[in-house]
C-alpha cells in the first residue's frame, strides 16, 4: 500500500530557532500533500494544503510566515516552523493522497516538536 | 464547506460488546466517507470507507452505516476488543479537515 514517510519523528529545539520537517510520499507522487497540527485532547486541525509547484493553501488563522511550507517535487513536501517557541510545541502530521485509490488519505509518523 | 461533528468525545466499552461512534454532517456532496484511526503519538490509518450511493459497508468486526436522509453515519465494532481502544475520526473524501474524534476505550 501507499506509505507516506515523515522525518524527523521527534525534534528538540531552543526558542527562535527554525525547524524543518519533511514529508516524503515513497511509492507514489502526490501533487497535494496536507499538514495537520494536533492539539491536546485529541483534536487534528488542518493547518495547510501543499501543492506542488506552487504556494500552499492555508487554513484560516495559520500564519503562513510561520508554518513555511514547500512542495518542490511530487514526492516532498516541508513544513518549516520559523522562530519557534513553546507553544509550536505539538506533534505535526502530514498526509498525501494516491489517486489510484479512491479517496484515502495515507499518513506520515507523525512528528513531535518540542520547543524549550 | 463540510462541517463534520463527532459530538461524542470518549466512548468506552467492554470487551466483546458492540462500539458504536457516532459521525454529522452538513455537506451531502462526496463520493466516499471514510474511517481513520489513530493510536497516541502516530499518524492516523485508514479503517474503513463507504460510498455515498451505499448505506452499508462491512468488513470484518468494521460496519459503517450512512443515513443520507440524517446525514449520519455511524461506524460499529463487535466485537470489540482492547486493541481497537485508539481515537477514530471521520471525514468525506473531498475535505481534509476531521471533526474532533471519538476516543473509544475497550476494557478487558
Amino acid at each position: 500500500g501507499a506509505v507516506v514517510s515523515q522525518h524527523p519523528s521527534w525534534v528538540i529545539c531552543k526558542s527562535g530557532t527554525s525547524v524543518k520537517i519533511e514529508c516524503r510520499s515513497l511509492d507514489f507522487q502526490a501533487t497535494t500533500m496536507f499538514w495537520y497540527r494536533q492539539f491536546p485532547k485529541q483534536s487534528l486541525m488542518l493547518m495547510a494544503t501543499s501543492n506542488e509547484g506552487s504556494k500552499a493553501t492555508y487554513e484560516q488563522g495559520v500564519e503562513k510566515d510561520k508554518f513555511l511550507i514547500n512542495h518542490a517535487s511530487l514526492t516532498l513536501s516541508t513544513l518549516t516552523v520559523t522562530s519557534a517557541h513553546p507553544e509550536d510545541s505539538s506533534f505535526y502530521i502530514c498526509s498525501a493522497r494516491d489517486l489510484d485509490v479512491t479517496g484515502e488519505l495515507f499518513f506520515g509518523e507523525g512528528s513531535r516538536l518540542t520547543v524549550l | 464547506d463540510q462541517q463534520v461533528k463527532q459530538n461524542s468525545p470518549s466512548l468506552s466499552v467492554q470487551e466483546g460488546r458492540i462500539s458504536i461512534l457516532n459521525c454529522d454532517y452538513t455537506n451531502s456532496m462526496f463520493d466516499y466517507f471514510l474511517w481513520y484511526k489513530k493510536y497516541p503519538a502516530e499518524g492516523p490509518t485508514f479503517l474503513i470507507s463507504i460510498s455515498s450511493i451505499k448505506d452499508k459497508n462491512e468488513d470484518g468486526r468494521f460496519t459503517v452505516f450512512l443515513n443520507k436522509s440524517a446525514k449520519h453515519l455511524s461506524l460499529h465494532i463487535v466485537p470489540s476488543q482492547p486493541g481497537d481502544s485508539a481515537v477514530y475520526f471521520c471525514a468525506p473524501n473531498n475535505d481534509m479537515r476531521f471533526g474532533a474524534g471519538t476516543r473509544l476505550t475497550v476494557k478487558p
